[in-house]
C-alpha cells in the first residue's frame, strides 16, 4: 500500500486559501487519490477524490502533478467551520469491489479569526 | 436515508469480557470496512469485506472477529477485551465502483477496564 505523508498541523486565518500537499512517491497505477475530513467526535467525511490533474467540487480542489507522487487539497476562504483534521489517503480498488482504504495520522488545520 | 448505523454508541467493558458492535448499512454498498481510532492518532483498518461473503484482515486484526451477515450488515467482535482497545470504533460502507467515497457511521466509545 502507497504510504502518505503529510504535515502534522497548519494554522490559518479565516478569508485565506488553505493549501494541504500529501506526499505519495509509491503510489500505484491504479490507486485513486482522496481526502478526507474529520471533525472530533465524528467519522471522517468525504472531501474530493481524484486521479490525475484537478478535480474541483464545490468545497475544495485537488491537484495531481503528472507523476502523481504528490497532491494538495486547496480550501478557498476557509472559515473557522473549517478547523478540522484532514486525511490524505491512496486507495486500492479491491479485486471483486470494493476499496481498501488506509488512513494516515492527518494534518490538524486549526482556522482563527 | 440514516447511511450507517452503529450500536452501541458508548460501552464500558471490564477485561476479559465479550461484546459485539453491530454495523448496518442501507445504501446498498458492496463493500464495508471497520476501522479503530485512537486519541491524537489516525484511524487504523482492523477489517474490512469487500463484498457479501467476504471478509479480509486489515492493518491491526488481532483480537478481533468480523462477521459479514448480509449486504447490509457487517459486525465486529471483541473476544476478550483488553484494555488496549480501548478506543473509537468506526464503521464505514463504500460502493463497489471505482470511487473511493466511503461513508462513516458516527462510532462507538468503547472502554476496558
Amino acid at each position: 500500500l502507497a504510504k502518505t505523508t503529510q504535515p502534522i498541523s497548519m494554522d490559518s486565518y479565516e478569508g485565506q486559501e488553505v493549501n494541504i500537499t500529501c506526499s505519495h512517491n509509491n503510489i500505484a497505477t491504479n490507486d485513486y487519490i482522496t481526502w478526507y475530513q474529520q471533525f472530533p467526535s465524528q467519522g471522517p467525511r468525504f472531501i474530493i477524490q481524484g486521479y490525475k490533474t484537478k478535480v474541483t467540487n464545490e468545497v475544495a480542489s485537488l491537484f495531481i502533478p503528472a507523476d502523481r507522487k504528490s497532491s494538495t487539497l486547496s480550501l478557498p476562504r476557509v472559515s473557522l467551520s473549517d478547523t478540522a483534521v484532514y486525511y490524505c489517503l491512496v486507495g486500492v480498488i479491491l479485486t471483486g469491489g470494493g476499496n481498501k482504504l488506509t488512513f494516515g495520522t492527518g494534518t490538524q488545520l486549526k482556522v482563527e479569526l | 436515508n440514516a447511511g450507517v448505523t452503529q450500536t452501541p454508541k458508548f460501552q464500558v467493558l471490564k477485561t476479559g469480557q465479550s461484546m459485539t458492535l453491530q454495523c448496518a448499512q442501507d445504501m446498498n454498498h458492496n463493500s464495508m470496512y471497520w476501522y479503530r481510532q485512537d486519541p491524537g492518532m489516525g484511524l487504523r483498518l482492523i477489517y474490512y469485506s469487500a463484498s457479501e461473503g467476504t471478509t479480509d484482515k486489515g492493518e491491526v486484526p488481532n483480537g478481533y472477529n468480523v462477521s459479514r451477515l448480509n449486504k447490509r450488515e457487517f459486525s465486529l467482535r471483541l473476544e476478550s477485551a483488553a484494555p488496549s482497545q480501548t478506543s473509537v470504533y468506526f464503521c464505514a460502507s463504500s460502493s463497489r465502483t471505482g470511487n473511493t467515497e466511503a461513508f462513516f457511521g458516527q462510532g462507538t466509545r468503547l472502554t476496558v477496564v
